[in-house]
């Protein structure tokens, strides 16, 4: 079974760009979350998207927004890119009505903002 | 005070310790508890799942929740040098919501 899959691996990117980033949940998962990973942080939590609805947002400004598709998959944007937000990110999937909260992840796209 | 808080280490031990890592949490609605392997440049790992109290052990791994004193702990017997990575706790209220990870551990087996 594939795993949770994300593009690109690498990104750099100028002040002030945009950035779309994508993630392929595992077959079968319909919840998709957003992780921000900097530099000696811990996991800070984004976005969560379920069949297509945005269910909840961590503490991030709105630059910081994404969707889901019909076919679960997902896209994180980043409009306006500062410095800070330099990181990896991450995306997770999981199975919302199995009864368990168990996240599986994706190897992240690094993103460097210079 | 941070919802969930984590020794940030480094932690290194000699190949074959017993190794222990915790996490302590202030909110005492969450009932999930979880344990991530995230090894350098990569995507967290799941590596344990728990609901409420208890213990559970899997192989080498023990992770035991005690929620009367909001304090979860992760045993590693016969830690290996493959084990050096960091370890991420984390938890949440539902089945369902947002999870709320710790800083993680770093931890080095030393052959």
């Amino acid at each position: 079974e594939a795993g949770v899959t994300q593009s690109p691996t690498h990104l750099i990117k100028t002040r002030g760009q945009q950035v779309t980033l994508r993630c392929s949940p595992i077959s079968g998962h319909t919840s998709v979350y957003w992780y921000q990973q900097a530099l000696g942080l811990g996991l800070q939590f984004l976005l969560w998207y379920d069949e297509g609805e945005e269910r909840n947002r961590g503490n991030f400004p709105p630059r910081f927004s994404g969707r889901q598709f019909p076919n679960y998959s997902s896209e994180l944007n980043v409009n306006a890119l500062e410095l800070e937000d330099s990181a990896l990110y991450l995306c997770a999937s999981s199975f919302r009505t199995s009864g368990r909260n168990e996240q599986f992840f994706g190897p992240g796209t690094r993103l460097t903002v210079l | 005070q941070k919802e969930v808080e984590q020794d940030p280490g480094p932690l290194s031990v000699p190949e074959g310790a017993i190794v222990s890592l915790n996490c302590t949490y202030s909110n005492s609605a969450f009932q999930y508890f979880m344990w991530y392997r995230q090894y350098s440049r990569k995507g967290p790992e799941l590596l344990m799942y728990t609901y409420s109290s208890g213990n559970k052990e899997d192989g080498r791994f023990t992770a035991q929740v005690d929620k009367s004193s909001k304090y979860i702990s992760l045993f590693i017997r016969d830690s290996q040098p493959s084990d050096s990575a960091t370890y991420l706790c984390a938890m949440s209220k539902t089945s369902y919501d947002k999870v709320i990870f710790g800083p993680g551990t770093s931890l080095s087996v030393i052959p």
